[in-house]
């Protein structure tokens, strides 16, 4: 089963308006961190923000917050006043705590995102 | 300033070729990471490392081959095993211990055929 889910290929945005990009995950581990990455065309990994599975309150980082639903097993990121420079492709990724491989980062497949003037 | 530095930024490879690409870092990580990206898909991990001396298969392992000598270097030798190399290649390292540590990543090397 995929560890991490993006079910949004690809995805457009007026800009100054509010997206979100949609994460699910699948772990049995109770212990976890979920991560958002952008990579613009240039390629390099920008890391956005971070949430965790024992975090009582959803994650914020300037125009970026991550929208947390446990029971869901969703970590949704929402990117509020689209600027042209948002355009990228997002992944998603966690790590989970337990077992030997505790330092395995899974990614998803991404999301294209694409900010029109 | 600390960092991971991979080189180099472009590589080309011959029939039959090994190539190796580098890949230092000086932020003190227990862990790295070799990543395949091909165009316009996800990261598929090829092998990580959690500490010197010791490295795993990823999920796509064949036809490459890495070592771990040093805290600070993980080079990833493509082989003349792997039939399809062109691809850009993306090094990550990160802390041993600590859920809310994120991957930090070089800027990438793109690797094609001649």
């Amino acid at each position: 089963a995929q560890k991490i889910t993006q079910t949004q290929p690809g995805m457009f945005v007026q800009e100054k308006e509010a997206v979100t990009l949609d994460c699910t995950y699948d772990t049995s581990d109770p212990s976890y961190g979920l991560f958002w990455y952008k990579q613009p065309s240039s390629g390099e990994m920008i890391f956005l923000i971070y949430q965790g599975s024992y975090d009582q309150q959803n994650a914020t980082e300037g125009r970026y917050s991550l929208n947390f639903q446990k029971a869901r097993k969703s970590a949704n990121l929402v990117i509020s006043a689209s600027q042209l420079g948002d355009s990228a492709m997002y992944f998603c990724a966690m790590r989970e705590s337990g077992g030997y491989n505790f330092n395995k980062f899974y990614f998803g497949s991404g999301t294209k995102l694409n900010v029109k003037p | 300033d600390g960092g991971i530095t991979q080189s180099p930024k472009y590589l080309f490879r011959k029939e039959g070729q090994n190539v190796t690409l580098s890949c230092e870092q000086n932020l003190n990580h227990d862990a790295m990471y070799w990543y395949r990206q091909d165009p316009g898909q996800g990261l598929r991990l090829i092998y990580y490392s959690q500490i010197v001396n010791d490295f795993q298969k990823g999920d796509i392992a064949e036809g490459y081959s890495v070592s771990r000598e040093k805290k600070e270097s993980f080079p990833l030798t493509v082989t003349s095993a792997q039939k399809n190399p062109t691809a850009f290649y993306l090094c990550a390292s990160s802390t041993g211990t600590g859920d809310n540590q994120p991957q930090h990543f070089g800027d990438g090397t793109r690797l094609s055929i001649l």
